[in-house]
């Protein structure tokens, strides 16, 4: 069964900062890796998507990378922003079997960014 | 970009009574829908796929005659939650796979979410 764990749990930081955060999942027949924010009570927006065959992605400050073979994604923020504060969430989605079309997410990493 | 609305966004209601969220895909249609579950500081966990036209797939200790799931078009699915209990109570998050997308081939948008407060 696939099982996603994220580091660290929570992260506190002063505006400015550059930022890792850390993904690591337990089976690499994955289709893709997608990272999503999270704010307080609603839903999720996705930030990031790798394919599998992809090694990483940018959007603005957000530059995410994916290692299939070792099953890890790092997600990095550059200069973070008090706006940036948030719960980051991690998820890959099978790519066979009873896995196929299934997200499976970590628990996230809660980001708190001060001015 | 593709929108996907739950309604209610909060509800509080007595233990007991049944409770039905509805996940509406705006602008595309959607036959697999998905419903997740979230507790405070946990991840979202996967309860059911939903199929427009079909029974609903329910993962591993998920009650399927508890929380019953209707996919009765191609833009709406609903989770009814029967004879709630506080238990039961937990962030409801739906996501709805677009049958159109060709930029990435099953792309799932979710909705905002419902908090469900079982009294």
């Amino acid at each position: 069964k696939q099982e996603v764990t994220q580091i660290p749990a929570a992260l506190s930081v002063p505006e400015g900062e550059n930022l890792v955060l850390n993904c690591s999942f337990t089976d690499s027949a994955i289709y893709n890796l997608q990272w999503f924010r999270q704010d307080p009570g609603k839903g999720l927006t996705s930030l990031l998507l790798i394919q599998s065959s992809q090694r990483e992605q940018t959007s603005g400050r957000l530059n995410a990378s994916l290692d299939k073979s070792s099953g890890r994604s790092t997600l990095y923020i550059a200069a973070s922003q008090p706006g940036d504060s948030a719960t980051y969430l991690c998820a890959v989605r099978g790519d066979r079997g009873s896995t196929l079309g299934r997200l499976y997410f970590g628990r996230g990493t809660q980001l708190t960014v001060w001015p | 970009g593709a929108v996907v609305s739950q309604h209610p966004s909060r509800v509080i209601c007595k233990s007991g009574t049944s409770v039905k969220i509805e996940c509406r895909s705006l602008d595309f249609q959607a036959t697999t829908m998905f419903w997740y579950r979230q507790f405070p500081k946990q991840s979202l966990m996967l309860m059911a796929t939903s199929n427009e036209g079909s029974k609903a797939t329910y993962e591993q200790g998920v009650e399927k005659d508890k929380f019953l799931i209707n996919h009765a078009s191609l833009t709406l699915s609903t989770l009814t939650v029967t004879s709630a209990h506080p238990e039961d109570s937990s962030f409801y998050i739906c996501s709805a796979r677009d049958d159109g997308s060709t930029v990435v081939p099953d792309t799932q948008y979710f909705g905002p979410g419902t908090r469900l407060t079982v009294l």
